[in-house]
């Protein structure tokens, strides 16, 4: 069935420090590719998406690259903020489009 | 005015209760899903409904009845409460069912329930 394996956490940083964080997915076909982002004592939100190979997601700074020879949909950001500490979720919909299917998410803490 | 809503936010509760989680939308979405969160972050699909018609229906315990008066509302009802249902249950919504590959899902703040 389809999966998606995040790196592990917590990945601890200092601020204004490169950040990526791995993701790579099985799935039937090529699915649209999330990440979502959880503060703390919040629900999830989108954070970028891409629906199609080579579609570059972007928002906040952030960035993911739908590469489908690899499977993967890293995140990365260049300089990393100490608000941009959070839970990331890497996650697919399946291939109905009636669920998503989210990894295990990487816990992101950023000091001043 | 929030997106998707869920009471209570917290809850604390012996084994063997009952107890039911409420969520309601005011996107004017069609679709609605509960998820759940365990302790390692891992969040994972219990049920789907369109339109208050059940649509996924994950491997969950048949103590775990969802109810959906409206669409816009999609409650979560629990039997004999049990230690392992203890996580945090997500509530979410998105437009029409299907469609999760070009439209948003929208998620409440989450439920944490605690089962002493």
């Amino acid at each position: 069935g389809d999966s998606v394996t995040q790196m592990e956490g917590p990945v601890t940083l200092s601020e204004e420090a490169f950040l990526t964080i791995n993701c790579t997915y099985t799935a039937t076909g090529y699915p649209s590719l999330f990440w979502y982002v959880q503060y703390p004592g919040e629900g999830l939100q989108l954070l970028l998406k891409a629906t199609k190979a080579d579609d570059k997601g972007s928002n906040k700074g952030f960035e993911a690259t739908y590469r489908k020879e690899t499977t993967s949909f890293h995140l990365e950001k260049g300089s990393v903020q100490v608000s941009d500490s959070a839970v990331y979720f890497c996650a697919l919909a399946n291939q109905a489009g009636t669920a998503l299917i989210f990894g295990k998410g990487t816990t992101l803490s950023v000091s001043s | 005015d929030t997106a998707v809503s869920q009471t209570p936010k917290y809850l604390v509760t012996q084994m063997g209760n009952d107890k039911s989680i409420k969520c309601e939308q005011n996107l004017g979405h069609d679709t609605m899903y509960w998820y759940k969160q365990d302790s390692k972050k891992f969040l994972k699909i219990m049920f789907s409904y369109n339109n208050k018609e059940l649509i996924i229906n994950e491997t969950v315990p048949n103590r775990f009845s969802p109810k959906s008066p409206d669409k816009a509302h999609l409650n979560l009802h629990i039997n004999s409460l049990e230690l392992g249902d203890s996580a945090v249950y997500f509530c979410a919504s998105s437009q029409d069912v299907g469609r999760l590959s070009n439209t948003e899902a929208f998620f409440g703040q989450g439920t944490r329930l605690t089962v002493v």
